[in-house]
């Protein structure tokens, strides 16, 4: 069973360009979560997706940033006209139940440079 | 106040010694504690749920103390591993997500 998996592992994009984060949950979770880490600092929460719905968003920027999570295929961490502030590192994570009861997985993040 | 607060450190800990360091939280609803590692810029794993009773995996030992609102992780006869960042985690009463301190970072040195 893959673990949690993210790509790109590295991506770098320009002022103002688009960026489009990916993340596959473990075989049977149905619970993803987004999470950044600024450099030197803690993860904060951005988003918990169950399978075609957003369930809490409380912690997504108003402007620029979307997730989705498809009935096929990956959770998207989208982007929009990326900002130095940006750059960090984005970690998915996902868990077959609750996290109360449940165990979250990390992928191995992808880590943003906005130039 | 932050939700979940924690010593940066680092603790410079000798090989073998042991050590400890809390974590404060502020939601007193809150329902699970974690606490997680975090190596250098690597994914955060879990190492251990802390219990209200208290739990011990190995040579680590979790506790919770919900009066006062933080939880504790001491480890013993700290091996060169043991270097990397311990993230505390709380999920709050509502909803289903992990809010993360920033991290104690703890340095085993020979």
């Amino acid at each position: 069973n893959a673990g949690v998996m993210q790509n790109p592992r590295h991506l770098v994009r320009r002022r103002g360009q688009e960026a489009r984060l990916r993340c596959s949950p473990m075989k049977g979770h149905s619970h993803v979560y987004w999470y950044r880490q600024l450099p030197e600092e803690g993860l904060k929460f951005m988003v918990y997706l169950q399978k075609e719905n957003i369930i809490d968003e409380s912690g997504m920027p108003k402007e620029r940033f979307s997730a989705e999570f498809p009935k096929e295929g990956p959770s998207i961490l989208r982007i929009q006209q990326v900002v130095r502030g940006d750059s960090a590192a984005y970690f998915c994570a996902s868990s077959p139940g609750t996290v109360t009861t449940t165990e979250a997985f990390f992928g191995q993040g992808t880590r943003l440079t906005v130039v | 106040r932050k939700e979940v607060e924690q010593d940066p450190g680092p603790f410079n800990v000798p090989e073998g010694a042991t050590v400890a360091f809390n974590c404060t939280y502020s939601n007193s609803a809150s329902q699970s504690f974690f606490w997680y590692r975090q190596d250098c810029r690597k994914e955060p794993k879990l190492l251990m749920s802390v219990y209200s009773s208290g739990n011990e995996d190995g040579r680590f030992t979790a506790q919770l103390n919900r009066a006062s609102q933080y939880i504790s992780l001491l480890i013993r006869d700290s091996k060169l591993s043991d270097s990397a960042t311990y993230l505390c985690v709380v999920n709050p009463a509502a909803g289903n997500k992990l809010t993360f301190g920033g991290g104690t970072r703890v340095l085993v040195k020979p």
